[in-house]
């Protein structure tokens, strides 16, 4: 079966522009997930899909990150504006119902550099 | 709030040689799930083995197997037989009810 397709695989930008990450999961998978994972640390999730629906964003900045999961499928991560520390990869991640559902399968990721 | 925690940040082993990876995590839970995911250069994180807490028996997938301690709140994992490609960062996590918390990972060099 294909991967969790994502892209950019990089992307560098300027402080307070706006970057947008798109992810493809694995078909049929009910669950998509996107990660932040800053140099030296391990990935933070940041908002949990099932379905179309947002199970968990507490971890998200709202003020500037934002997501969505149109028809239940594909998935955009945009921050806007950018700041310095927003620099990280960007994992996508997608897992299928029960009782598969607690193996997730992660995407090459997207790595951000604000300068 | 769930915490794990990889107390190696980095790790080296020979090649044919046996190493072990600490992790221990922090829950007030009786049921959940512990996993070891390897994250090559390339940067695309897979599972290496996985652990129901229910389950009394340590997990073993070929070379790689765990030692779980559930009373400890430990899961090591173990890798024989350490081979080139198994140089990664590895990370240990823990999955309760549906999040997936990490820890800071360890990062393995295999040495020829």
């Amino acid at each position: 079966e294909a991967g969790v397709a994502q892209s950019p695989r990089y992307k560098i930008i300027e402080k307070r522009q706006s970057v947008a990450f798109w992810c493809n999961p694995i078909s049929g998978h009910a669950t998509l997930y996107w990660y932040q994972q800053i140099l030296g640390q391990g990935p933070k999730l940041l908002i949990q899909f099932q379905n179309n629906g947002v199970v968990d964003d507490s971890q998200l900045p709202k003020d500037r990150f934002s997501a969505e999961r149109l028809k239940g499928v594909d998935s955009t991560l945009k921050i806007q504006p950018a700041k310095l520390e927003d620099s990280a990869v960007y994992l996508c991640a997608s897992s299928p119902e029960p009782p598969g559902a607690n193996v997730l399968t992660f995407g090459a990721g997207s790595r951000l550099t604000v300068l | 709030a769930q915490t794990v925690t990889q107390s190696q940040p980095e790790m080296s082993v020979q090649e044919a040689e046996t190493v072990t990876l600490s992790c221990t995590y922090d829950t007030s839970e009786s049921d959940y799930y512990l996993f070891w995911y390897k994250q090559p250069p390339s940067r695309q994180m897979i599972l290496v083995i996985r652990q129901e807490a229910y389950k009394q028996q340590n997990a073993t997938e070929n070379r790689f197997s765990v030692n779980f301690q559930k009373a400890a709140k430990s899961f090591s994992l173990k890798i024989s037989d350490s081979q080139l490609g198994d140089a990664a960062m590895y990370f240990c996590a823990y999955r309760r009810p549906r999040k997936l918390v990490f820890g800071k990972g360890t990062k393995l060099t295999v040495n020829p």
